[in-house]
C-alpha cells in the first residue's frame, strides 16, 4: 500500500505566489524526502528530513515534519514558472526501502 | 551528492523483445539498489530491491521471470524486461544506497513497447 499521500493533487498559483504542499504517511519512518519532476524527466532530489528534524531549509524552500501527526510539507516561496512540476514525497519506514507518495502538480502561472 | 546514472535513457521496442536498463553508481559503491517504474501521471512503484551477490527481491506482484535483475558488482545492476510488450512501457527508475540514510535516485529509462 503506498505509503504518502499529498494533497493537494494539484496546485495552480501565480508567479511570485508562495506554493504549499502536504505529504501524510501512516507508520514511523528513519527520514523523508521531496522531489520534483518535470513531465517526462528523471526525479530532482530537493531535501532530506531526517525524523529527529523538524525543519529544514534550501534557497526557496522550507519543509518541515510533524512525526506526531505523520505529516511533512513543503514550501516553494516566490515561485517561477520553472517551478512548475510534479512534487513527491518518499518515505523511508525504516526499511530502506522508498515509498513515494501520490504527487503533487504544481503549475506555475507566468 | 552521489551520482546515479541510467543507460539507456530511452528506448523503443517491438512487441516481444527483451530490453536491457543499466543503473550505475558513479562514485560510491552500492551494495542495494532499488527498482522502481512510473506510469504516466501516476506515483513511483517499487519493484525489487537488488543486493550485490545475491537474488533481487521483488514487490507482490511483479512477476520475477518478466522484470530479470542482475546486480553483479557494486556499481551495477541491470534489469531486463523480457519478451516486453506494450503495457510494459513504463519510466523505470533506479536507485542506489550509499549509506544508512543515504539513497540516489537515477534519471529514469522511458521504455516504449510497439
Amino acid at each position: 500500500s503506498q505509503q504518502g499521500e499529498e494533497d493537494p493533487q494539484a496546485l495552480s498559483i501565480q508567479e511570485g505566489e508562495n506554493a504549499t504542499m502536504n505529504c501524510s504517511y501512516k507508520t514511523s519512518i528513519n527520514n523523508l524526502q521531496w522531489y520534483r519532476q518535470n513531465s517526462g524527466r528523471g526525479l530532482v532530489h530537493l531535501i532530506l528530513i531526517r525524523s529527529n528534524e523538524r525543519e529544514k531549509h534550501s534557497g526557496r524552500l522550507r519543509v518541515t515534519l510533524d512525526t506526531s501527526k505523520k505529516s511533512s510539507s513543503l514550501l516553494i516561496t516566490a515561485s517561477r514558472a520553472a517551478d512548475t512540476a510534479s512534487y513527491f514525497c518518499a518515505t523511508d519506514p525504516w526499511t530502506y526501502k522508498y515509498i513515494f507518495g501520490t504527487g503533487t502538480r504544481l503549475k506555475v502561472l507566468a | 551528492g552521489a551520482v546515479v546514472s541510467q543507460h539507456p535513457s530511452w528506448v523503443i521496442c517491438k512487441s516481444g523483445t527483451s530490453v536491457k536498463i543499466e543503473c550505475r553508481s558513479l562514485d560510491f559503491q552500492a551494495t542495494t539498489m532499488f527498482w522502481y517504474r512510473q506510469f504516466p501521471k501516476q506515483s513511483l512503484m517499487l519493484m525489487a530491491t537488488s543486493n550485490e551477490g545475491s537474488k533481487a527481491t521483488y514487490e507482490q506482484g511483479v512477476e520475477k521471470d518478466k522484470f530479470l535483475i542482475n546486480h553483479a558488482s557494486l556499481t551495477l545492476s541491470t534489469l531486463t524486461v523480457t519478451s516486453a510488450h506494450p503495457e510494459d512501457s513504463s519510466f523505470y527508475i533506479c536507485s542506489a544506497r550509499e549509506s544508512v540514510n543515504e539513497q540516489f535516485f537515477g534519471p529514469g529509462t522511458r521504455l516504449t513497447v510497439l
